[in-house]
């Protein structure tokens, strides 16, 4: 069955100490492999896509990673701002339809 | 608008009743999603758009769901006979009409029915 795994549920960090993220996948043929953010009432915001095995992705504090099972997401120094719910999706072959399968978040919390 | 809008931002709605909940993709997206965010579990895609082409309706959860984007832009998703079950946040996303396109989303409908 496909499906995508988060781990761990919640983090609570310390500014400044840094941390990893984890979304392992298991799917039939990975098409791409995205990270979004959310914030409590809003929609989750677009943060990264990778493709392919050995790609990597950087913004600000944030940087993504990709294997053949799984993805880290990165956070170097994180600031309270930092503080979200980090989402990971994939698409995959297979289907005509592009959707996307969501694990069920890192709730993130940066304390000052 | 710069990014996908939804309306209501809110709605709250009586067991029974049919509500509708619209999108307005970014200008020039082909591609139009409606995921389901229930309290505690990931999106759950409902429905899928790609231009003329006829939706992927794989991901509704029963019958009362329906969807229509009219004129290849908005996109009205319907809930007849609302179930307490039904209460989550409707999100929809629009992407271009590549494979690896990514998705953005909107602010979502939260939907509560009592």
């Amino acid at each position: 069955e496909d499906q995508v795994t988060q781990s761990p549920e919640a983090l609570r960090l310390q500014e400044g100490e840094s941390s990893s993220l984890n979304c392992s996948y298991t799917v039939s043929g990975l098409r791409g492999l995205f990270w979004y953010r959310q914030d409590p009432g809003k929609g989750p915001e677009f943060l990264f896509t990778l493709y392919s095995a050995g790609e990597e992705k950087e913004k600000e504090r944030l940087k993504a990673t990709l294997t053949k099972k799984e993805s880290f997401l990165h956070i170097t120094a994180p600031k309270p701002e930092d503080s979200a719910t980090y989402l990971c999706a994939v698409s995959y072959y297979g289907g005509a339809t592009n959707k996307l399968i969501f694990g069920t978040g890192t709730l993130l919390a940066v304390q000052p | 608008g710069a990014g996908v809008s939804q309306s209501p931002s809110n709605k709250v709605t009586e067991k029974g009743k049919d509500v509708e909940l619209r999108c307005d993709p970014i200008s020039g997206h082909t591609a139009l999603y409606w995921y389901r965010q229930s309290l505690g579990q990931g999106l759950e895609f409902l429905i899928y758009f790609q231009g003329n082409s006829a939706p992927d309706k794989s991901g509704l959860p029963s019958d009362r769901f329906s969807a229509e984007r009219t004129g290849g832009s908005v996109s009205t998703l319907t809930i007849q006979r609302t179930q307490q079950e039904d209460s989550a946040v409707y999100l929809c996303a629009s992407s271009g009409r590549g494979t690896q396109e990514t998705q953005y989303f909107g602010p979502g409908t939260r939907l509560l029915v009592l």
